[in-house]
């Protein structure tokens, strides 16, 4: 059965610090991994989606990546603003549906 | 230009009442799920469905029903309240896969807050 661990489940950083947040799953078998972002009172976001057979997306200051041996994705986020604090969650796709993680909130101290 | 909408944003009702969240999506998609965000922030599936197929999760009590008047629209019906049902309530829609830039990837509504008194 599947599993997605989010950890930390929480992270508070100074304002310009580049930052990773880290996704482990435990079975390999995956059709592709999703980054999201929830912003409290609000919907989903979906920031970046990694297939099965690629290493790495990249979008503006975010940069996701795809280790499926290992069972990891990680999300780097490159001179953090204070606009970034949200909660971060990871899922994978397999036969139409994703399974998630807990999260991790994120906060960015002016 | 909303892609997925839902309605209402909030909801609050009785014990024993049967109510409805209405879900569109003008995204031309395919595939539309519910999903419900429980207290800890789990995001769970409760349904897919497309035009061929309904996909339940066997966890999902028989209270919850999911009605698709039409291709751009899945409505999550649920009757008798319980106290536990509330939670929020996400909307998705994807791309039939195989088709699209990334046929799996799942787009959101902001969420229905559902709370049973």
């Amino acid at each position: 059965k599947q599993e997605v661990t989010q950890i930390p489940a929480a992270l508070s950083v100074p304002e310009g610090e580049n930052l990773v947040l880290n996704c482990s799953f435990t079975d390999s078998a995956i059709y592709n991994l999703q980054w999201f972002r929830q912003d409290p009172g609000k919907g989903l976001t979906s920031l970046l989606l990694i297939q099965s057979s690629q290493r790495e997306q990249t979008s503006g200051r975010l940069n996701a990546s795809l280790d499926k041996s290992s069972g990891r994705s990680t999300l780097y986020i490159a001179a953090s603003q204070p606009g970034d604090s949200a909660t971060y969650l990871c899922a994978l796709y397999s036969n139409y549906q994703l399974i998630w993680g807990a999260g991790t909130k994120l906060i960015i101290k002016p | 230009d909303t892609a997925v909408s839902q309605t209402p944003k909030y909801l609050v009702t009785q014990m024993g009442n049967d109510k409805s969240i209405k879900c569109e999506q003008n995204l031309g998609h395919d595939t539309m799920y519910w999903y419900k965000q429980d207290s800890k922030k789990f995001l769970k599936i409760m349904f897919s469905y497309n035009n061929k197929e309904l996909i339940i999760n066997e966890t999902v009590p028989n209270r919850f029903s999911p009605k698709s008047p039409d291709k751009a629209h899945l409505n999550l019906h649920i009757n008798s309240l319980e106290l536990g049902d509330s939670a929020v309530y996400f909307c998705a829609s994807s791309q039939v896969p195989g088709q699209g830039r990334n046929p799996y990837e799942q787009y959101f509504g902001p969420g229905t807050r559902l709370t049973v008194t």
